[in-house]
């Protein structure tokens, strides 16, 4: 089965500065990777997903994430932070096994902006 | 458009109660989730459904039963509530038609409390 490992269970970074979320996969066969985030008490939004079309992935608020299948990773950043992206990011990989479609997700990665 | 509506949104309840909690759709998805969500733990599947009148188990199905009887609906229920259950219950859906790179649309969540 296909899983997703993300390093690092809290990021702190300064308002401007670059943005770096990790996150490796486990797949058999060529993925179907997601991001996903989190704001407070709210469900998860879809930030990106990799579709086999570009190994880099542009998303929306300004993210982007590269395929990087050497190295099997799906790391999500964006240039300059804001204190608006402070939620939690989930990395999620698709198990595309038959019918039975479903999404296997990271145990996240909650992103702190500092002023 | 409602998208996803998960009710109730917090509830407390008492070792060895039950309660059923309601997911409903109005998108005509065939897929519906339901996950929970523990800190450090990420999200983890407890039961999903390929379509109405179908269910199947995910990771963590032990302690819940679900149904769909109703294509827009699929409820998950604990029969005898443990303190182990206490956590944020997040259903979601899949676009009918989609493919395997399709997003998952997820409710608000619901705030369980075992006492």
């Amino acid at each position: 089965a296909q899983s997703v490992t993300q390093l690092g269970s809290h990021v702190s970074v300064s308002e401007g500065a670059l943005v770096l979320l990790r996150c490796n996969y486990s797949s058999s066969v060529p993925p179907y990777l997601f991001w996903y985030v989190q704001y407070p008490n709210q469900g998860l939004q879809l930030l990106l997903k990799y579709t086999s079309a570009a190994t880099l992935v542009k998303g929306i608020n300004g993210f982007e994430a590269e395929f990087k299948k050497s190295e099997t990773s799906f790391h999500l950043t964006k240039p300059s932070a804001h204190m608006s992206d402070a939620a939690e990011y989930f990395c999620a990989v698709s198990d595309s096994g038959g019918s039975n479609y479903k999404l296997t997700f990271g145990k996240g990665t909650l992103l702190t902006v500092n002023p | 458009n409602a998208g996803v509506t998960q009710t109730p949104k917090f509830r407390v309840l008492k070792t060895g109660q039950s309660m059923t909690l309601l997911c409903a759709q109005d998108m005509n998805h065939e897929y519906m989730y339901w996950y929970r969500q523990d800190p450090g733990m990420g999200l983890r599947l407890i039961h999903y459904s390929v379509g109405e009148g179908t269910t199947a188990k995910g990771e963590v199905p032990d302690g819940y039963n679900v149904s769909r009887l109703k294509k827009q609906n699929f409820l998950l229920g604990l029969e005898s509530a443990a303190p182990s259950q206490t956590s944020v219950y997040f259903c979601a859906s899949f676009g009918q038609g989609a493919t395997y790179n399709s997003p998952l649309h997820f409710g608000n969540g619901t705030r369980l409390t075992v006492t």
